[in-house]
């Protein structure tokens, strides 16, 4: 069966800091991977997304970036963090292969930054 | 434009009361939808999905949807409320090809 894992589950940054987020998928191959972010109170925002290794769409602009370095692992990444970056991440895959994409989502990682 | 929309922010219901959670979806073809459930702290949980098919949907948990067509709705049912279902709802859109669309989530008290 396949499993997702994130880590940290929680992280504690200043501003400015740098950022890396780990998202690692199990017992599947080539999956859509996706990052989310969520604010109190609000909804889910997704951030950025990856159809295989190297490709990496950006849905929102911002001082995030991703990167996927292997099949199954999928990396958030900030030079600089800002204090709007605090949150809830949380880390998803699919399989896509001619229908639609059921998404199954990681535990999240809860960042706050000071 | 696609959207979905999640009506209720909160909704309290009493333990043993039934549920309903509304969606309503503004897509050009028949979507594909799903309810996910997220605890505190927790990431989300599939609880189901509709395709294609027999348009009232069973899902884990006791969960049941019904897709309506003519409404753009999906809406979420449970017959008899847990207090452990407390938690945040969310209905999700998508198309083949597309990476799902979410609603803004429905907060769900369950009360003695």
């Amino acid at each position: 069966s396949q499993t997702i894992h994130q880590w940290p589950a929680t992280l504690v940054q200043p501003v400015g800091s740098p950022l890396s987020l780990e998202c690692t998928v199990e017992g599947t191959s080539n999956p859509n991977l996706y990052w989310y972010r969520q604010a109190a109170g609000r909804g889910l925002q997704l951030l950025f997304y990856s159809v295989g290794i190297g490709q990496i769409s950006s849905e929102v602009p911002q001082n995030l970036s991703a990167s996927r370095p292997q099949d199954r692992q999928f990396i958030l990444s900030s030079k600089k963090l800002l204090l709007s970056d605090s949150g809830f991440y949380l880390c998803a895959w699919s399989l896509a292969r001619g229908g639609a994409e059921t998404q199954y989502f990681g535990p999240g990682t809860r960042l706050l930054v000071l | 434009a696609q959207s979905v929309t999640q009506p209720d922010i909160h909704i309290t219901v009493s333990e043993g009361a039934s549920l309903e959670l509304r969606c309503n979806y503004s897509y050009g073809a028949t979507p594909y939808l799903f309810w996910y459930v997220q605890s505190p702290g927790q990431g989300l949980q599939l609880l189901l999905k509709y395709f294609s098919g027999d348009t009232l949907v069973q899902g884990i948990k006791g969960f049941e949807a019904e897709f309506k067509r003519s409404q753009s709705s999906f809406n979420l049912r449970k017959p008899s409320v847990h207090w452990s279902d407390a938690a945040e709802y969310f209905c999700a859109v998508g198309e083949v090809g597309y990476a799902l669309n979410f609603g803004k989530g429905t907060s769900l008290l369950v009360t003695p």
